[in-house]
Parts: C-alpha cells; sequence; structure tokens
C-alpha cells in the first residue's frame, strides 16, 4: 500500500491565522481525501481532492475556508484559513487506489490547537 | 440511509477473551467493508476487510462476519491482547468510492 508523509505533525497556531499541510505519497494515487477528526470522535470528510481541478467539498465544508491544491498524483495541500479555535483538531489526508481495491491508506495525521 | 451505525461505543475485554464490536448499514448499494484500527496519535490503519459475495473471512486473529440479509456486519478478536487496545471503525463504501464511517468503538483488553 501507498506510504503518505503529511506534514507538519502538529502546530500551535494564532486564531486568524492560516496553516498549509502537506500530503507527500510515494506513488500515484487515484484518490486523495481531507479528513477532519475531533479526539475520540469518528471521521468526517471535508473534502475529494482532484487533480487538476477544483476540490469536491462535502457539506459544510467551503473552500473559502479549507482551500485545497492537488498539482500532480502523488501530493496535495491543504489549508486552514482564517483559523477559530473551533478549528481545532486532527486532519488527515487519504489515499485510495481503484487498483488496490478500494485500499485507502491515511497518513498519521495533523494535531491542530488554535489559541 | 448513508449511516453506518457501529456498537457499541466503548468495550472492555480480558486478555485471551473475545472482543466483538457490530455494524448495520442501509444502503444496499454498499459493496466494501472494511475495519480500521487506530491508536493514539496515529491514522487509521486498515485493518481486514470483506465484500458482500462472502459471509466470513479471517486474517489471523481477526474475522469479520457479514450477513447480507440483515444488513449486519461483526469484526471478531480471538485471544484479545492488550496490544489490540485501540479504536475500531467500521466503513462502507461502493462505486463512488467514499467511505461512511461509524462512530468507533474504544476497545481496552485487560492484562
Amino acid at each position: 500500500s501507498a506510504v503518505i508523509s503529511q506534514k507538519p505533525s502538529r502546530d500551535i497556531c494564532q486564531r486568524g491565522t492560516s496553516l498549509t499541510i502537506q500530503c507527500q505519497v510515494d506513488s500515484q494515487v487515484t484518490m486523495m481525501f481531507w479528513y477532519r477528526q475531533q479526539p475520540g470522535q469518528s471521521l468526517t470528510l471535508i473534502a475529494t481532492a482532484n487533480q487538476g481541478s477544483e476540490a469536491t467539498y462535502e457539506s459544510g465544508f467551503v473552500i473559502d475556508k479549507f482551500p485545497i491544491s492537488r498539482p500532480n498524483l502523488t501530493f496535495s495541500t491543504l489549508t486552514v484559513s482564517n483559523m477559530s479555535p473551533e478549528d481545532s483538531s486532527i486532519y488527515l489526508c487519504s489515499v485510495g487506489d481503484r487498483v488496490a481495491n478500494y485500499g485507502y491508506t491515511f497518513g498519521s495525521g495533523t494535531r491542530l490547537t488554535v489559541v | 440511509q448513508q449511516q453506518v451505525k457501529q456498537s457499541p461505543q466503548s468495550l472492555i475485554v480480558q486478555k485471551g477473551g473475545i472482543s466483538i464490536i457490530n455494524c448495520a448499514y442501509e444502503n444496499t448499494a454498499f459493496d466494501y467493508f472494511p475495519w480500521y484500527q487506530q491508536f493514539p496519535g496515529k491514522g487509521p490503519a486498515l485493518l481486514i476487510a470483506i465484500r458482500p459475495d462472502v459471509s466470513e473471512k479471517k486474517e489471523g486473529r481477526f474475522t469479520i462476519s457479514f450477513n447480507k440479509s440483515a444488513k449486519q456486519f461483526s469484526l471478531h478478536i480471538m485471544d484479545s491482547q492488550p496490544g489490540d487496545s485501540a479504536t475500531y471503525f467500521c466503513a462502507a463504501t461502493h462505486s463512488n468510492y467514499q467511505l461512511i464511517w461509524g462512530a468507533g468503538t474504544k476497545l481496552i483488553i485487560k492484562p
């Protein structure tokens, strides 16, 4: 399965600022996703990162708040913009490969604290 | 109809015992049912998965039982060990590849 490097692993940020999270995969993958997970909770899909086009956002998430880039089949970024304490969470990158039969792989996550 | 309901929310099992976590779904279009294991500070890791054309899949101490007519599937962990203590998530998906997640079960194995 693919190996994902997600950076940073954690950060403490001031409210009103922005943080960009990077997701690098060691092989080309069809699908890349960004999730949010509150401690002790399940995963919530933010968006599907589409290579060469705008990301597809889930209900409750908008591009102005969570801009996503995916310039190629191995890399994506998620920016959390104009942060507030409510954005404090764990953000996870995930990749899927149809050839690998739905084998979704996750990065270790970015633990974000907004103060 | 897109929900996956998971129970129990938490589970305590003695070392050597059997841990059982259950999930139920409504959408009959789902065709892939994975279980993920997550340790604190880590992302979820695929543990085992099943398709609806089989009723059971076993990998080592981990078994998925699948009941298509009841729209239920469960994870059984045999001979549970303290190292199995983690949060377990069931999920389901179909052709749009988007995973629908259960709420998670925090499993504690007591030595």
